[in-house]
């Protein structure tokens, strides 16, 4: 079945660049994503990107896609106290991202003042 | 702001009860999911409605149903409620992909609900 990791937490200092890595294991993913969750709040959608490209950039956000290795990252640079949330990888199955979603558990980041 | 809300916002019940939970989706919005969140986990599929008619589901049990109205709102209702049901209830809501809609799914706030 599908099955999405990720490190359980990662802190940095602000200022400098954090890396959330995820690996998963279905190879027919359409599309992967990147959502963050900060404490009591729901899911916000910071990024995707599909599975034929192997980079995006969106402001701060770098995201990196390995298909051969089925590794995706998320760079921040420039990480604020503001990022500190939980970063949840995700991927798609279906022909289209309206399919469901199949998350990781989701890596605490920690960004010290 | 996604444009997806949810009510309530928390809900305490007893073991055996009922819950409906509501959610509203964008204007446009034709798909919406419904995922569980557990404490410390990532939210899992439970299922999804597209056009009001069940279009996949997780590995919920029958007593989690749904229902999806053509007012862009919908239900998810589980009876006989049990302790490992409490959790974070999320819902997601998609664009009609024949309009050229993106394919992300948006989320709402979620409805907290704690079983005792």
């Amino acid at each position: 079945g599908e099955d999405v990791e990720q490190s359980l937490f990662l802190s940095v200092r602000e200022g400098d660049s954090s890396v959330i890595n995820c690996t998963y294991t279905d190879s027919s993913s359409t599309y992967l994503y990147w959502y963050k969750q900060e404490p009591g709040a729901g899911l916000q959608l910071l990024t995707y990107i599909f599975s034929n490209m192997d980079m995006k950039q969106d402001q701060r956000l770098t995201v990196l896609l390995n298909k051969k290795d089925k590794h995706l990252s998320l760079r921040i640079a420039d990480t604020q106290t503001g990022d500190s949330a939980i970063y949840f990888c995700a991927e798609s199955l279906g022909q289209t991202g309206a399919n469901n979603l199949f998350f990781g558990t989701g890596t605490r980041l920690t960004v010290i003042p | 702001e996604t444009g997806v809300t949810q009510s309530p916002t928390h809900l305490i019940k007893t073991r055996g009860q009922q819950v409906t939970l509501r959610c509203s989706s964008q204007s446009g919005h034709n798909t919406v999911s419904w995922y569980q969140q557990a404490l410390g986990q990532g939210p899992q599929f439970i299922f999804q409605y597209y056009r009001e008619e069940e279009n996949g589901r997780g590995n919920f049990p029958p007593r989690f149903s749904g229902l999806q109205f053509p007012n862009y709102s919908s239900e998810l209702n589980v009876n006989a409620l049990e302790l490992d049901d409490s959790a974070l209830y999320l819902c997601a809501s998609s664009p009609d992909q024949s309009s050229g809609g993106t394919d992300t799914q948006y989320f709402g706030p979620g409805t907290r609900l704690t079983v005792l």
